[in-house]
């Protein structure tokens, strides 16, 4: 079964640090999301690709965190400079396109920042 | 703008007894409602999904929900819950094509007491 692949799923950084996470949706899918998740929370939306478009990313806290896909296949999330409330879960999902609505979501890659 | 509300942040539920999570939703435009379980350390994995027709909806594991337009829930319930039931659940939103954004609840823990 097609999966969503992340890398890596635990990352241990300190603050200052740069960390990047890459995402490899199911292959096909066009549309792609990052989401991070805080720890006793729901999964917040921090942006949106379609093919190798940003839709939205009015979430996504520019001054430190930066999203591509380039190739409108795998997508990269970094963050530069990490902070201590960055500590959450990172979340990668992807669909077929805007016709569909169901979400398929990746493992998650697991920050900790000291 | 849409919005989810999970009251219930903690059930605990002995082994074979029934289980509901409530969910409630509000949105200005059409609604789309999803269940998704989330196991420890791991993504999200759809249960079930409302998009229109019969109002009571079956999904994986034995889960089903009932969308309820006049109060506007979407309560997902198990007739017998097992161990392995145990796990986060996040009730979603979304608004529909061409306003697909999905909005996540913040998470109802359910534990199985043996």
């Amino acid at each position: 079964e097609a999966e969503v692949a992340q890398s890596p799923r635990y990352k241990i950084t300190e603050k200052s640090q740069a960390v990047a996470f890459w995402c490899d949706p199911i292959s096909g899918h066009a549309t792609l999301y990052w989401y991070r998740q805080i720890l006793g929370q729901g999964p917040e939306l921090l942006v949106q690709f379609q093919d190798e478009s940003v839709v939205d990313d009015s979430q996504l806290p520019k001054d430190r965190f930066s999203a591509e896909r380039l190739k409108g296949v795998d997508s990269t999330l970094k963050i530069q400079p990490a902070e201590l409330g960055d500590s959450a879960m990172y979340l990668c999902a992807s669909k077929p396109g805007t016709e569909y609505l169901e979400l398929f979501f990746g493992e998650g890659s697991r920050l900790t920042v000291l | 703008a849409q919005s989810v509300t999970q009251l219930d942040s903690q059930v605990p539920v002995f082994e074979e007894a029934p289980v509901e999570l409530r969910c409630n939703y509000s949105s200005s435009v059409s609604v789309y409602l999803f269940w998704y379980v989330q196991y420890p350390n791991q993504g999200l994995q759809l249960l079930l999904k409302y998009l229109s027709g019969s109002t009571l909806v079956k999904g994986i594991n034995g889960f089903e929900a009932e969308f309820n337009k006049s109060q506007t829930s979407f309560h997902l319930r198990k007739p017998s819950v097992h161990i392995s039931d145990t796990a986060e659940y996040f009730c979603a939103v979304s608004g529909g094509f061409g306003n697909e954004k999905l909005t996540f609840g913040t998470g109802t823990r359910l534990t199985i007491i043996p």
